[in-house]
């Protein structure tokens, strides 16, 4: 089976930019959460996804939005780039999204905002 | 926000040695989950300890949790260099959200 696949790996984008990161989760996952990693903050939840819901979100500006489609992939969208926004943004599936699964996560998108 | 800390910050030792990292949190949870990341690349999950478990075994790995000291502690034996990463503890409630920990860097030296 393969495993979780986000893309692209790295983005380079400016102030003021908007931006769109996607996951595509491990076959028959239906849940997909978005952390954002950074040297400050550590691991923060973002949001999740479960059959085409936002079912939980973390404590993150509107500008950090996101979908998921009836194939379970999901996208992230960040508009309005700020500086403070460089970090290591990962995607996590899980089969149902319940705190009893394992969530497996991608490799991960890092983002750099110049 | 983080859940709580690890400690250490940050661990060197020897290929062949022991290494044990703890975990504390704040809120009551459903599991705990610990995690390895390679210098800034994905997390692997390592194993899963429920909040009814007070031990968990796989492989070269130990776990433990206490609920009522809301703490935990991953064992790695016999270290090898191949273990040198960042350790995270994860906690999971009754939602998807995961938790994390500061994380705990672990350099395994020839």
């Amino acid at each position: 089976k393969a495993g979780v696949t986000q893309t692209p790996r790295y983005l380079i984008k400016t102030r003021g930019q908007q931006v769109t990161l996607s996951c595509s989760p491990i076959s028959g996952h239906r849940s997909v959460s978005w952390y954002q990693q950074t040297p400050g903050q550590g691991l923060q939840f973002l949001f999740e996804y479960f059959s085409e819901t936002q079912r939980n979100k973390g404590n993150f500006p509107g500008r950090f939005s996101g979908r998921q489609f009836s194939n379970s992939r999901s996208e992230m969208n960040v508009s309005t780039l700020e500086l403070g926004d460089s970090a290591l943004y990962l995607c996590a599936s899980s089969l149902t999204g319940s705190g009893k699964n394992i969530q497996y996560f991608g490799a991960g998108t890092r983002l750099s905002v110049l | 926000s983080q859940q709580g800390e690890e400690d250490p910050q940050a661990l060197s030792i020897q290929e062949g040695e022991n290494a044990t990292m703890n975990c504390s949190y704040k809120t009551s949870i459903n599991n705990l989950q610990w995690y390895r990341q390679n210098s800034g690349r994905g997390l692997v999950h390592l194993i899963l300890i429920r909040s009814n478990e007070r031990e968990k075994h796989s492989g070269r790995l130990r776990v433990t949790l206490d609920t009522s000291k809301k703490s935990s502690s991953l064992l790695i034996t016999a270290s090898r260099a191949a273990d040198t990463a960042s350790y995270f503890c994860a906690t999971g409630g009754t939602a998807s959200k995961l938790t994390f920990g500061t994380g705990t860097r672990l350099q395994v030296t020839l």
